[in-house]
C-alpha cells in the first residue's frame, strides 16, 4: 500500500463546476499537508498547505483536512481550463524530518 | 526574489558518459532535495540535504549516482555511467531548515536524455 493515495484519474469536469481532488495518507501522526500543482513540461507549484483539521479557504481553493479519516482533498470552485493539471498531495510523515511523501497526482481536465 | 535555479535545462547524451545536474536554493534555505519524476514511477526522492550535510540517500537508485553540496548555495548530482533508463526530468526543491511545516519550492527541473 502506498503512503499517499491519489486517483490518477482524468478528473474531467466542466468549466464552472466544482472539481474535488482527494487523498488519502497512512501515517496516522503527519503534521503537513500540501497541494501542488504541476502544468505539463513545468515543476511542481504549491497552491495550499494546511495544518490542522477543517478547511482553509485561498480565492477558488479550499483544502479540507481530517485526520482521523487520514484525508486531504482540495476543491476548485468555478472550474477554468487553465486549472487544467495534475495535482500533487505530498505529506510531511512523522519521524521523516523535512522529507514529503508525494502521491501520484490526479489529472485533471476542465472542459470549456 | 530568485527561486531554485537547476542548470542545464535539457541534456541530451550518450549512454556512458558523465552527466552532472547543478542547483542552486534559495538563498537562506538549509535544506535541499534532489528529485527524479518519469511518468511511470511519478516524483521520486533521491537524497537530501540538511545544512550541506546528506540525511537521507535511500532515494539513490545506484552507485552510479552521487550527490555533493559543497556549500549551502550550490549541490550537483551526478551520474556515471548514464544508462538509458536514467532519462528522466531531475528537479532540485529547498526549504528552511528544520521547519517542517513549511513547504518546498522547486526549481525549473533538469529533462535528461541518455541515447
Amino acid at each position: 500500500q502506498k503512503e499517499v493515495e491519489q486517483n490518477s484519474g482524468p478528473l474531467s469536469v466542466p468549466e464552472g463546476a466544482i472539481a474535488s481532488l482527494n487523498c488519502t495518507y497512512s501515517d496516522r501522526v503527519s503534521q503537513s499537508f500540501f497541494w501542488y500543482r504541476q502544468y505539463s513540461g513545468k515543476s511542481p507549484e504549491l497552491i495550499m498547505s494546511i495544518y490542522s483539521n477543517g478547511d482553509k479557504e485561498d480565492g477558488r481553493f479550499t483544502a479540507q483536512l481530517n485526520k482521523a479519516s487520514q484525508y486531504v482533498s482540495l476543491l476548485i470552485r468555478d472550474s477554468q481550463p487553465s486549472d487544467s493539471a495534475t495535482y500533487l498531495c505530498a505529506v510531511n510523515m512523522e519521524n521523516a524530518g523535512n522529507m514529503l511523501t508525494f502521491g501520484g497526482g490526479t489529472r485533471l481536465m476542465v472542459k470549456p | 526574489d530568485a527561486g531554485v535555479i537547476q542548470s542545464p535545462r535539457h541534456e541530451v547524451t550518450e549512454m556512458g558518459q558523465e552527466v552532472t545536474l547543478r542547483c542552486k536554493p534559495i538563498s537562506g534555505h538549509n535544506s535541499l532535495f534532489w528529485y527524479r519524476q518519469t511518468m511511470m514511477r511519478g516524483l521520486e526522492l533521491l537524497i537530501y540535504f540538511n545544512n550541506n550535510v546528506p540525511i537521507d540517500d535511500s532515494g539513490m537508485p545506484e552507485d552510479r549516482f552521487s550527490a555533493k553540496m559543497p556549500n549551502a548555495s550550490f549541490s550537483t548530482l551526478k551520474i556515471q555511467p548514464s544508462e538509458p533508463r536514467d532519462s528522466a526530468v531531475y528537479f532540485c526543491a529547498s526549504q528552511p531548515a528544520g521547519r517542517s511545516n513549511q513547504p518546498q519550492h522547486f526549481g525549473d527541473g533538469t529533462r535528461l536524455s541518455i541515447l
